[in-house]
């Protein structure tokens, strides 16, 4: 089955800096790749996503890039703001109706 | 739109004692739904696939007699943990994906979570 690695499992960033977050998977079938956002004891929050036939999607300050022939992708905060502090989980699935396997998990803390 | 509810929010009940918890899809149908189980600090670890009208599709190492699970509509599924033990305190989420529509044909909505706590 589908394995998703998810790096740094932390990561603190002054505020107005840049964030990275990165995922390999290992099953070259999947093809759509979402990112959430969750804050303590709330739901995951979608914030973007991307399919394989993309290689870069952009949302204002939210940027993710996929790699297929590497298998990774990886998320991009500019500008970040207090409020982007939270976890965030990238995850991969072969689409439809299929499971969504999560990365781990980055605590990401802006430093204000 | 797109929103998915759950019920109760937490929970606390005796060791051995049943717990239902509901996951329901208020503005769309959903032929799917997930359930998941999420420790402390830790991602989500998917249980089981519930499509509506048929069986459950369990995880590895998820016990289907201990969690069982009932997609009866398009529009709700359950799940009920059976004789609850200390170690299945935890928060439970559901996610429902979206049928056709206006939404992302990929897209997974998830409930705010009901936190489990046994005694």
């Amino acid at each position: 089955g589908e394995n998703v690695e998810q790096h740094p499992s932390t990561l603190s960033v002054q505020e107005g800096d840049s964030a990275v977050i990165k995922c390999t998977y290992s099953d070259s079938a999947s093809n759509y790749f979402p990112w959430y956002k969750q804050e303590l004891g709330k739901r995951p929050q979608l914030i973007i996503d991307i399919r394989s036939n993309v290689g870069e999607k952009k949302d204002q300050r939210i940027a993710v890039t996929l790699n297929k022939t590497a298998k990774h992708f990886s998320l991009h905060i500019t500008e970040t703001q207090p409020e982007d502090s939270a976890v965030y989980f990238c995850a991969a699935s072969l689409g439809g109706n299929e499971k969504l396997t999560f990365g781990t998990g980055t605590r990401l803390t802006i430093i204000p | 739109g797109a929103v998915v509810s759950q019920h109760p929010s937490w929970v606390i009940c005796k060791s051995g004692t049943s717990v239902k918890i509901e996951c329901r899809s208020l503005d769309f149908q959903a032929t799917t739904m997930f359930w998941y189980r999420q420790f402390p600090k830790q991602s989500l670890m998917l249980m089981a696939t519930s499509n509506e009208g048929s069986k459950a599709t369990y995880e590895q190492g998820v016990e289907k007699d201990k969690f069982l699970i009932n997609h009866a509509s398009l529009t709700l599924s359950t799940l009920t943990v059976t004789s609850a033990h200390p170690e299945d305190s935890s928060f439970y989420i559901c996610s429902a994906r979206a049928y056709g529509g206006r939404v992302s044909y990929n897209e997974q909505f998830f409930g705010p979570g009901t936190r489990l706590t046994v005694l």
